[in-house]
Parts: C-alpha cells; sequence; structure tokens
C-alpha cells in the first residue's frame, strides 16, 4: 500500500464510450500526476496537477480530461478512445511537484476495444 | 533530444550480485531516481542520487557519476523477490522527469 488508491483496476470500453478513472492519496501531498504505460516504453507524464492547478499538459490528446477538485483527488475523463490508447495508467503523487519522490497507484488497466 | 538507456533484460542467480546500469543525456541534471516495478503493481521508490558517489540502503545500493551520464543500481544477496523491473529516471534543469524503458531483472534458483 503507497498510500494512493486507483479505481476501477480495470477497464474495457468502447471507441464510443465515456468513462472516468479515479484517483485517490491520502499522504497529504501537494502535487498530483498521471501517465500512461505501455509495454517496454518509457512512462509517459500525461498531466501535473500541483495545489489543485493543472502545470503541464503533455500534448495529450482533447479526448482524455482531468479534473482534480482537490489536492487529494484526481481523475482523469476518457470519450471515444482509440485502441491505441490501451495502456496502464498509473497515478502518482508527491511532496512537492517533481524533485520529490512519487508514490504511485496501483494502475487500472485500460482496453479499449 | 533527451535520452535514458538501460537494458532491457537482465538474468541473475539467487544470492548473486547484479549491476543495472542506466546511461543519460539529458538538458542538465537536477537528480536521478531508481524505481522497482513489480509486473501488474506500482513502480515504487528506491534511491535518489544528486551528488557523485555511491548511497547504501541495505542489499541495495546506487551510484552516480555526473561527469559520466552513467548511474547504477547494485543488488546484493539476490531474492526470488527482486524479480521486477527497475526504472531509471532523471530531472533535467527544468525539473522534467525523463523516464528510462526499464530493466526486467528474472532471478532464476
Amino acid at each position: 500500500e503507497t498510500g494512493v488508491t486507483q479505481t476501477p483496476r480495470h477497464l474495457v470500453m468502447g471507441m464510443t464510450n465515456k468513462k472516468s478513472l479515479k484517483c485517490e492519496q491520502h499522504l497529504g501531498h501537494n502535487a498530483m500526476y498521471w501517465y500512461k504505460q505501455s509495454a517496454k516504453k518509457p512512462l509517459e507524464l500525461m498531466f501535473v496537477y500541483n495545489f489543485k492547478e493543472q502545470t503541464e499538459n503533455n500534448s495529450v490528446p482533447s479526448r482524455f480530461s482531468p479534473e482534480c477538485p482537490n489536492s487529494s483527488h484526481l481523475f482523469l475523463h476518457l470519450h471515444t478512445l482509440q485502441p491505441e490508447d490501451s495502456a496502464l495508467y498509473l497515478c502518482a503523487s508527491s511532496q512537492g511537484e517533481r524533485r520529490d519522490e512519487q508514490y504511485f497507484g496501483p494502475g487500472t488497466r485500460l482496453t479499449v476495444t | 533530444g533527451q535520452n535514458i538507456d538501460q537494458p532491457t533484460e537482465m538474468t541473475a542467480t539467487e544470492g548473486a550480485i547484479v549491476q543495472i546500469n542506466c546511461t543519460y543525456q539529458t538538458s542538465g541534471f537536477n537528480g536521478l531516481f531508481w524505481y522497482q516495478q513489480h509486473a501488474g503493481e506500482a513502480p515504487t521508490f528506491l534511491s535518489y542520487n544528486v551528488l557523485d558517489g555511491l548511497e547504501e540502503k541495505g542489499r541495495f545500493s546506487s551510484f552516480l557519476s555526473r561527469s559520466k551520464g552513467y548511474s547504477y543500481l547494485l543488488l546484493k544477496e539476490l531474492q526470488m523477490k527482486d524479480s521486477a523491473s527497475y526504472l531509471c529516471a532523471v530531472l533535467d534543469s527544468n525539473y522534467q522527469l525523463i523516464w528510462g524503458a526499464g530493466t526486467k531483472l528474472i532471478i532464476k534458483p
């Protein structure tokens, strides 16, 4: 248990569906991140929030829409995804933005059919 | 461009020692992280190096040479539970975290 939880753990969705991924951190951290992890590829940083303000959007397609209502919760809203979006989506948090070690959630394994 | 290189896969024997190398070319340097990721699980923090030299933490040690753009993770007295992927990541001058693709370590009895 890292103090970061993610739901759901597994998700299968069609290309026309709309779904949301949820992340919650119980560590009192100020920064939260969404990553995409594909097999044998480096982690791809998608979004960064610091004190619930978005500080980075790494050229992510608009079919991925993040939401950070407070410093403890982070959502990733998904719509009209493509099969190549199938991957493990990891949420992480850290005390300070970027410089500190990150605590990762277990991830959501997403399959787009 | 910015780049992190690590071997894709390594195999070692239980009880032995293994060294996982990481070389990097980044725009500036503000530290290097190692994370461990078991299959199907979250990455977990192992070490952080910002100055040259060796940092030891129990069975795991991490070494950094900034002039050579090089780090290694040394695992001693290998146990079966050490089978995992090991991720190297570098903080560049803009505090962007650049990740390697990870090294899958297989431990054999």
